[in-house]
């Protein structure tokens, strides 16, 4: 069936360290988004990246439509980088956001 | 202020009763949504809806409804609230399908 699939589930880390999370997705998409869940549960949009790459300070993100995956990465990690992060699409043809189940990043100082 | 407002931030309610969240925003948006997380999950939508006039279900709408009262507001309610529906509630918009969601900063719903 159509999903959206994040990897690793869990990461921990020490502050400075870099890291990459991967969102598989199993159909073309209209829009991809990154969302940053900080500790007290807000969802801060992080890119909208239904192709190509951007950054913006210590975070990027790659979307490969053709080949179906996105990569976020943070570089230099801090503490307040901590939370979980999503992954979400709108597959061609649909007409809602769908949520992966998230990559829970912890930074150790 | 936020572009999508919840209200309550937190309610904790007992088996049975029923139970309004509410949600307002001011990005003129036709469209909005609400989701429901629960621990280690991602989130799951409950309705939609693209204009006042236009409703629909999302893939767990048992148990909930919803009212869509001005372009503005759209409210969750649960009409006789039951434990499993302990949850994190997110109210969202939309510019159109595929762009410019934008989410409110939750309601942490406890149902004793």
């Amino acid at each position: 069936g159509i999903q959206v699939e994040q990897s690793p589930p869990d990461l921990i880390l020490q502050e400075g360290a870099n890291s990459t999370l991967r969102c598989n997705f199993s159909d073309s998409v209209n829009n991809l988004q990154w969302f940053h869940q900080n500790p007290w549960g807000q969802l801060i949009n992080l890119f909208y990246i239904p192709s190509g790459t951007k950054q913006n300070g210590r975070l990027s993100a790659t979307t490969v439509a053709t080949e179906r995956y996105s990569l976020l990465y943070i570089s230099s990690s801090q503490t307040t980088d901590s939370g979980v992060y999503f992954c979400a699409v709108v597959f061609t043809g649909a007409q809602k956001l769908v949520f992966g189940q998230g990559t829970r990043l912890t930074i150790n100082p | 202020d936020a572009d999508v407002t919840q209200t309550p931030r937190n309610r904790i309610t007992k088996t049975g009763k029923r139970i309004m969240l509410e949600c307002s925003q001011t990005k003129g948006h036709d469209r909005m949504y609400w989701y429901r997380q629960d621990p280690g999950l991602g989130l799951r939508l409950i309705y939609y809806s693209f204009d006042v006039k236009d409703i629909n279900k999302g893939e767990i709408s048992d148990g909930y409804s919803v009212s869509r009262q001005a372009q503005a507001k759209f409210s969750l309610s649960l009409e006789s609230a039951i434990p499993n529906q302990t949850a994190l509630y997110f109210c969202a918009t939309s510019e159109n399908r595929d762009y410019g969601y934008t989410f409110g900063s939750g309601t942490r719903l406890t149902v004793v």
